[in-house]
């Protein structure tokens, strides 16, 4: 199994480009999360899904939006990249008590 | 959510016992006890959790105070791979659809390990 994978590994992005990451799970796992990490900092919650066709906002969901069509896959959509959004993204699934993460993507907006 | 704190850091000695510390006054019934860690450049990787009793996995040990307002985890032997940010969080039990089902990451402490 590969898990959860993440793409791309890096990106750079200037100011006002849009951009998806893709984030992947073949664990048939129902519940998937995006999170966000900031250098020196825990990771945020930007948004989640229960299910394929269900998602709600997490802590710091302004300037994304996500989609859940199947069961595999949870992209992350950044419409207008400003300098604040550049982190480093997690996705994760989990089908009961543990959380599987990806690798990350690191975003930098430039 | 429910809070935990932890100290910023922490050092221990490669091949030693390593107590880290997680303190949570607010705990409610219903919430578990998870710890994950973050090695350098990596997602978070789940470690272990409970609920009430003490737990035991391949990784670690989960020792929880008989109120649950505090809990350690436990590194039996520490190698220089154990250095990482180990997180507590606490977790609601899901119910129903599994919409309280979101882990809340804080700082969490560092460990570091020294040869």
């Amino acid at each position: 199994n590969a898990g959860v994978t993440q793409t791309p590994k890096f990106r750079i992005l200037k100011i006002g480009q849009s951009m998806t990451l893709q984030c992947t799970q073949d664990m048939n796992h129902n519940y998937m999360y995006w999170y966000r990490q900031d250098p020196g900092m825990g990771l945020k919650l930007i948004y989640y899904s229960v299910g394929a066709g269900i998602t709600d906002k997490g802590e710091v969901p302004n300037g994304y939006n996500v989609s859940r069509s199947t069961t595999e896959d949870f992209p992350l959509r950044l419409e207008l990249a400003a300098p604040s959004q550049t982190s480093v993204y997690f996705c994760a699934s989990s089908y009961n008590y543990g959380y599987t993460f990806g690798s990350g993507t690191r975003l930098t907006v430039v | 959510d429910a809070k935990t704190t932890q100290p910023n850091s922490m050092e221990s000695n490669e091949e030693e016992p390593v107590h880290l510390p997680c303190n949570h006054s607010t705990i409610s019934g219903t919430d578990y006890i998870h710890w994950y860690r973050q090695l350098p450049s990596q997602g978070p990787e789940y470690v272990i959790h409970g609920l009430t009793s003490n737990v035991n996995n391949r990784m670690a040990s989960l020792a929880i105070a008989e109120d649950r307002k505090s809990s350690t985890l436990i590194l039996h032997r520490a190698t220089l791979r154990d250095a990482a940010v180990y997180y507590c969080i606490l977790r609601e039990k899901q119910i129903g659809t599994g919409a309280n089902s979101k882990l809340t990451f804080g700082k969490g402490i560092t460990l570091s390990v020294r040869p």
